[in-house]
């Protein structure tokens, strides 16, 4: 069954400091990775996409990286700000692209 | 990328009513549109996928007759929620793109509640 597993679901830290969160999934055939940043009653947006071959992919203090063998990936938030206070979904495509795989998402909380 | 336009953002109705939810793709001709459905704390479900000129395509378990979607050009979609109830009260957003390596854009969603 394709399935998408998040952790952790909630996560509280200080402004400043850095956090990983990570995902795991068990989509197959595997075509792509998304990390997706939704705010609290807003749409999600993308922060980063990765295939097969990629390891490592940044979007400034966003870095997400995939190990497609053991089919996990984490994002690495730096110098974290208020503003990243929100909801982080990780999402899956299979490699005939009909379906994204939706995880639950890890709750960010970031306080001064 | 694509901007994605949804309409309205909020919505109260009172049950046994009909809501009309808008898709707008404001710079991107889309063939295709995906609508979701996101309860509190859940993932985002995908309830159908709506395709210019032809009938959408529901996922196992979505009422077609309850949730009616409308393609009618390549920059609109509308998903109505017929004869609304409480339990039909959620996060309701559209999509376009995603299909393969492409990016997927989203609405900023649509809040219904029925009361």
């Amino acid at each position: 069954k394709n399935q998408v597993e998040q952790s952790p679901q909630s996560l509280i830290i200080l402004e400043g400091k850095n956090c990983t969160l990570q995902c795991n999934y068990t989509v197959s055939p595997f075509s792509n990775l998304r990390w997706y940043k939704q705010d609290t009653g807003r749409g999600p947006v993308s922060l980063t996409i990765m295939t097969f071959s990629e390891n490592t992919k940044s979007n400034g203090r966003y870095t997400a990286t995939l190990d497609a063998d053991t089919k996990q990936s984490s994002l690495h938030i730096t110098a974290s700000q208020l503003s990243d206070s929100a909801s982080y979904i990780c999402v899956v495509s299979n490699r005939a692209g009909t379906a994204l795989i939706f995880g639950k998402g890890t709750t960010l909380s970031v306080s001064s | 990328g694509a901007v994605v336009s949804q309409h309205p953002s909020w919505v109260i109705c009172k049950s046994g009513t009909s809501v009309k939810i808008e898709c707008r793709s404001l710079d991107f001709q889309a063939t295709t549109m995906f609508w979701y459905r996101q309860f509190p704390k859940q993932s985002l479900m995908l309830m159908a996928t709506s395709n210019e000129g032809s009938k959408a395509t529901y996922e196992q378990g979505v009422e077609k007759d309850k949730f009616l979607i409308n393609h009618a050009s390549l920059t609109l979609s509308t998903l109505t929620v017929t004869s609304a109830h409480p339990e039909d009260s959620s996060f309701y957003i559209c999509s376009v793109g995603g299909r393969v390596n492409t990016e997927a854009f989203f609405g900023q969603g649509t809040r219904l509640t029925v009361v």
